[in-house]
C-alpha cells in the first residue's frame, strides 16, 4: 500500500517562515509525481494551492511556494500570517491514481 | 463560474444502498475530470477515485476498488459515487472536485455530502 507521509503538526510564529514536506513510501518523490498542495480550513472544503511541484493558482498568495528538496516535496511559506492557520496536504500521482499525504496541521502563534 | 453542487446529507443503516451526485455547471462537463475524496470525522483528506465523463474512463483508488463504483451522466452533467452495502465506517463527508488534468489539480470543489451511517 502506497503511503504519502507529511508532519503531523507544526507550530510557526506570525511572519515567520515554515517548510511542510511530503514523502513516498515508494522512493524519492520527483516532478514525475506532480506534488499538489492543499490547505483547508475548518468546515471548508480544501483549497488548491500549489500544482505539478511549484507552479501557483492565480489566487495562491505569493508567499506560499512548492519545491522539490531531499527526495520530497516541499511546501515553503514565508512571512506567516494568522490566516495560514489550516491543515495542509499534499497529494501525489501514481500513474493512474492519487495519494493525499496524511496532512499537517499548522499552528501560528 | 465553475461550480459543483452536491447532493445533501444521507442518514443510512449498515447494509443499505446509496448514490450521492455531483452537478457541474459553468463550464463543458464532458471535458474534464472528476474526482472524489473522502474525509472521515475528524481525519485526512482520501483520494477515491476520478471519471472522465466523455467517454467514462474511471480509474479508482487500490484502497476504494470494488468497494464503490463512480460513474457520471453527460445528459445531467452529473457525477455520482455508489455504494451498494453501507458499513459504519463509510461515515465520512464525500467531496467532489474537478482537475484541470488527471495529475490532481483539483481546482475546483464541491460542498461536499455528509453521509452518516448508524444502526
Amino acid at each position: 500500500q502506497t503511503v504519502v507521509t507529511q508532519e503531523p503538526s507544526l507550530t510557526v510564529s506570525p511572519g515567520g517562515t515554515v517548510t511542510l514536506t511530503c514523502a513516498s513510501s515508494t522512493g524519492a518523490v520527483s516532478s514525475g509525481y506532480y506534488p499538489n498542495w492543499f490547505q483547508q480550513k475548518p468546515g471548508q472544503a480544501p483549497r488548491a494551492l500549489i500544482y505539478s511541484t511549484i507552479h501557483k493558482h492565480p489566487w495562491t498568495p505569493a508567499r506560499f511556494s512548492g519545491s522539490l528538496l531531499g527526495g520530497k516535496a516541499v511546501l515553503t511559506l514565508s512571512g506567516v500570517q494568522p490566516e495560514d492557520e489550516a491543515d495542509y496536504y499534499c497529494l501525489l500521482y501514481y500513474g493512474g491514481f492519487n495519494v493525499f499525504g496524511g496532512g499537517t496541521r499548522l499552528t501560528v502563534l | 463560474e465553475v461550480r459543483l453542487v452536491q447532493s445533501g446529507a444521507e442518514v443510512k443503516k449498515p447494509g443499505e444502498s446509496l448514490k450521492i451526485s455531483c452537478k457541474g455547471s459553468g463550464y463543458t462537463f464532458s471535458n474534464y475530470w472528476i474526482g472524489w475524496v473522502r474525509q472521515r470525522p475528524g481525519k485526512g483528506l482520501e483520494w477515491m477515485g476520478i471519471i472522465y465523463p466523455g467517454d467514462s474512463d474511471t480509474r479508482y483508488s487500490p484502497s476504494f476498488e470494488g468497494q464503490v463504483t463512480i460513474s457520471a451522466d453527460k445528459s445531467m452533467s452529473t457525477a455520482f459515487l455508489q455504494w451498494r452495502s453501507l458499513k459504519a465506517s463509510d461515515t465520512a463527508i464525500y467531496f467532489c472536485a474537478r482537475p484541470n488534468t488527471l495529475y490532481g489539480d483539483f481546482t475546483d470543489w464541491g460542498q461536499g455530502t455528509l453521509v452518516t451511517v448508524s444502526s
